[in-house]
């Protein structure tokens, strides 16, 4: 049964500081793996996937890294902005059966002024 | 277009009172599906549909029916409401699995309490 697991629950950080999230999971056969914002009372926004056979996604400020034989993808955040405080959610969806996406926790990401 | 639109946003129910959550997407996307979202537990998926007409059970499905009538809907019944069911759910959509992005677009959520 897959795990995902986000460590810290919490991170605080100055604005302008680079930054990185961390997500990791248990079984290595994942068809993708997402990266999401969900901002407090509100929905889930894709920020970005990386493909099974991907090592890194960019958007903007965003770079997302996977690594399947370690179980691990990051998520680095550039030049961080108060706008970008958040949580920020991991989720693998598995390469068998129903398409299901196993989601971590998430980092709650505060970004001081 | 609106993307998925959930209603209603929220809700208080009592126990053993049936309802159903309204879930609605215009992008076309075959896949959809439902989750809750609960302090500590992260989402989990309760049913989806890969198709108009075919459903099937996720990881926390009891208590909860689903149909597809239509690509465009895809409705969450409550059977008996439980105070176990006070969540917030999520509905998502999807191009598919057979899309090389199959990007998931959430709604907004409905937040359900249940005395």
């Amino acid at each position: 049964k897959q795990e995902v697991t986000q460590i810290p629950a919490a991170l605080s950080v100055p604005e302008g500081e680079n930054l990185v999230l961390n997500c990791s999971f248990t079984d290595s056969a994942i068809y993708n793996l997402q990266w999401f914002r969900q901002d407090p009372g509100k929905g889930l926004t894709s920020l970005l996937l990386i493909q099974s056979s991907q090592r890194e996604q960019t958007s903007g400020r965003l770079n997302a890294s996977l690594d399947k034989s370690s179980g691990r993808s990051t998520l680095y955040i550039a030049a961080s902005q108060p706008g970008d405080s958040a949580t920020y959610l991991c989720a693998a969806k598995s390469n068998f059966g129903n398409e299901k996406l196993t989601f971590g926790t998430g980092t709650r990401l505060t970004i001081i002024p | 277009n609106a993307g998925v639109t959930q209603t209603p946003k929220f809700q208080v129910l009592k126990t053993g009172q049936s309802m159903t959550l309204q879930c609605a997407q215009d992008m076309n996307h075959e896949y959809m599906s439902w989750y809750r979202q609960d302090p500590g537990m992260g989402l989990r998926l309760i049913h989806y549909s890969v198709g108009a007409g075919i459903t099937d059970q996720g990881e926390v499905p009891n208590g909860y029916n689903v149909s597809r009538s239509t690509t465009e809907d895809f409705p969450l019944r409550l059977l008996s409401a439980a105070p176990s069911q006070t969540s917030v759910y999520f509905c998502a959509s999807s191009s598919g699995p057979n899309f090389s992005t199959d990007t998931q677009y959430f709604g907004p959520g409905t937040r359900l309490t249940v005395l």
